[in-house]
């Protein structure tokens, strides 16, 4: 079957720290991987997402490669701010049908 | 701006009242869900359609309810015997490899 598996938090950082957050996942087939962005109170925002092995999402500073084969999407990001924090989710899709991380908080410090 | 509209941003039920929540998207997208999200877990999915006019249940689909008579609109109805209806609702659209999320509806059983 899909499932995503993404490290549990909280994660704690000081401003400027480098950020990992570790994605592995499971499919069948070939699937597009995302990363999602949630701020307190609100919706989820697409991050980044990549369609096929090597590729490599990238936005606001934040990027992850799809490494078919380690089954990984990390999220990585040089210099994290105060307004990164929020909560991040891992996702795979290999149709119409979604199969998401249970979510990392990041709660960055000034 | 094409986008899902999800109103009220907080709704609050008396227990045994029956409520429902409004999804709207103007993104011509086939395919609409419903996710529940409870405080520091992911998201859990209660219902999905892939087509006018029909639907499928997700994981926790008991306790809930839903129609799809329009493309544009997929609400959904919490009935009285969800026994626990207290959490964050979020409502999403997708066509192949994308989602789109609404800023979801706040539930508080009173």
């Amino acid at each position: 079957g899909n499932s995503v598996t993404q490290m549990e938090g909280p994660v704690t950082l000081s401003e400027e720290a480098f950020l990992t957050i570790n994605c592995t996942y499971t499919a069948t087939g070939y699937p597009s991987l995302f990363w999602y962005v949630q701020y307190p109170g609100e919706g989820l925002q697409l991050l980044l997402k990549a369609t096929k092995a090597d590729d490599k999402g990238s936005n606001k500073g934040f990027e992850a490669t799809y490494r078919k084969e380690t089954t990984s999407f990390h999220l990585e990001k040089g210099s994290v701010q105060v307004s990164d924090s929020a909560v991040y989710f891992c996702a795979l899709s290999t149709g119409n049908q979604f199969y998401f991380g249970t979510g990392t908080s990041l709660t960055v410090i000034p | 701006d094409g986008g899902i509209t999800q109103s009220p941003k907080y709704l609050f039920r008396k227990e045994g009242q029956n409520v429902t929540l409004s999804c709207e998207q103007n993104l011509n997208h086939d395919a609409m869900y419903w996710y529940r999200q409870d405080p520091g877990q992911g998201l859990r999915l209660i219902y999905y359609s892939q087509i006018v006019n029909d639907f499928q249940k997700g994981d926790i689909a008991e306790g809930y309810s839903v129609s799809r008579e329009k493309k544009e609109s997929f609400p959904l109805t919490v009935t009285s015997a969800q026994k626990n209806p207290t959490a964050f609702y979020l409502c999403a659209s997708s066509f192949f490899h994308g989602y789109t999320f609404g800023s979801g509806t706040r539930l508080t059983v009173v």
